[in-house]
């Protein structure tokens, strides 16, 4: 049973850390997505990578935040210094590029920053 | 960009049909796609809906495609408790997926 999955599950720090969030996409899936969720803004796209090569980040603030995959097994986000305001769910989903294209999430990391 | 919209809430009573709506705005998208998400989890694909067809259905799920107005819809036939979730429609632009707001789906017994 093929699932994305996310480290940590939940994360809590203090304004100023640095916060890393890994994700391992499904493997043979080409394309891999970071999502942030909040109740007040809704599901944003922050970024997105296919075969590897990041595609676009515009929806993330680039000042601090950064978004990289070494390898096909592993895509992480970074975020520092942290804020207050990235308080919220960070969701990583994979799929393979298609007509019809389905996107896996994963379960997402929870990020509380005090 | 594009833009898909969705209704915010959406509260009704076990055992009634619920539908919810959306419209998006790119009419070259080949399939739509309605994705649930259950509390603490991530979001899933529900069922879809190929752009040449009016309607699918699945089970206890309709879905209606309006080209000509840009607007799909689903309907859940009996609905339970368990149906309680964040419902997404999305449509596909490019290399990535447009997701709507999400309409929260209450059902109350």
């Amino acid at each position: 049973d093929a699932r994305v999955t996310q480290t940590p599950r939940h994360k809590v720090t203090e304004m100023g850390q640095e916060v890393t969030m890994r994700c391992q996409p499904i493997l043979g899936h080409n394309t891999v997505f970071w999502y942030r969720q909040t109740m007040m803004q809704g599901l944003e796209l922050l970024a997105y990578f296919r075969n590897r090569a990041p595609l676009d980040d515009s929806g993330m603030p680039k000042d601090r935040f950064s978004a990289e995959m070494p390898d096909a097994t592993l895509a992480t986000l970074k975020i520092q210094p942290s804020e207050p305001r990235d308080s919220a769910v960070y969701f990583c989903a994979s799929g393979l590029d298609g007509s019809f294209y389905e996107q896996y999430f994963g379960p997402g990391t929870r990020l509380t920053v005090t | 960009g594009e833009d898909v919209e969705q209704s915010l809430f959406l509260s009704v009573r076990e055992g009634d049909s619920s539908v919810i709506n959306c419209t998006y705005t790119d009419s070259s998208s080949t399939y739509l796609y309605w994705y649930k998400q259950e509390p603490g989890a991530g979001l899933q694909l529900l069922t879809y809906i190929f752009s040449n067809m009016d309607m699918k259905q699945d089970q206890r799920l309709t879905v209606l495609l309006n080209k000509k107005d840009k607007h799909l819809s689903l309907r859940i036939a009996d609905t339970q408790t368990g149906d309680s979730a964040i419902y997404f429609c999305a449509e596909k632009d490019f290399q990535k997926l447009v997701f709507g707001t999400g309409t929260r789906l209450l059902v109350s017994p």
